[in-house]
């Protein structure tokens, strides 16, 4: 299936930082990737899909862009709740998963 | 509203088979895929396969293919997903998710719904 690359794995920052995110595909996805958050011991959650159209109900200090191999996900001022892992997933092709960004407070 | 609610914990011999079980309410569930994810402790989500609860199709990931078979109840909307042989690597927490849409296109799809998550420990 089809290969995504997340960078980087782990990131510290503080509360008002602004967070970027990088996912990479192995092929062309044109803008089918979806971004989720997961908190330590629950499911993960959608924040953005298609690329860049958020979720009904999260915050507009997320962001995502990008199309067919590089996409980002942004946190514009990062709040104390966003403390969490990021996973991006395409939907080109069947399902796969970014290996996750641990952010983690500075 | 939609829900997916997974069985409890398991605890496995290595060899051992485990059956975890996945109940929808709040949709009709025949009109959406249900995928089956892994978790092992502090790694990455990991997609197994999925069910089209309709036909009973599936399609499995290739490292899984020969040990996971997806099933379903269309009678009480419950899916299942079996992995046998299991070892110790195969400690994780296993989730369903609903593979819902967000366009009319083939590929506009999205996990809109989650279970809790069954973790399954594998240990001698």
């Amino acid at each position: 299936d089809i290969q995504m690359t997340q960078s980087p794995s782990s990131l510290s920052a503080s509360v008002g930082d602004r967070v970027t995110i990088t996912c990479r595909a192995r092929q062309s996805i044109i803008t089918y990737l979806n971004w989720y958050q997961q908190r330590p011991g629950k499911a993960p959650k959608l924040l953005i899909y298609g690329a860049s159209s958020l979720q009904s109900g999260i915050p507009s200090r997320f962001s995502g862009s990008g199309s067919g191999t590089d996409f980002t996900l942004t946190i514009s001022s990062l709040q104390p709740e966003d403390f969490a892992t990021y996973f991006c997933q395409q939907s080109y092709s069947t399902a796969s998963f970014g290996g996750g960004t641990k952010v983690e407070i500075k | 509203q939609v829900q997916l609610v997974q069985s409890g914990a398991e605890v496995k011999k290595p060899g051992a088979s485990v059956k975890v079980s996945c109940r929808a309410s709040g949709y009709t569930f025949t009109d959406y895929y249900i995928h089956w994810v892994r978790q092992a402790p502090g790694q990455g989500l990991e997609w197994m396969g999925w069910i089209n609860p309709n036909t009973g199709g599936t399609k499995y990931e290739q490292k899984f293919q020969d040990r996971v078979t997806l099933t379903r109840d269309t009678s009480i909307s419950t899916a299942y997903m079996e992995l046998t042989g299991l070892r110790s690597d195969d400690t994780a927490v296993f989730y369903c998710a609903r593979y819902g849409k967000y366009g009319s296109g083939w590929s506009e799809k999205i996990f809109d719904s989650w279970g809790q998550g069954t973790p399954v420990t594998v240990s001698s």
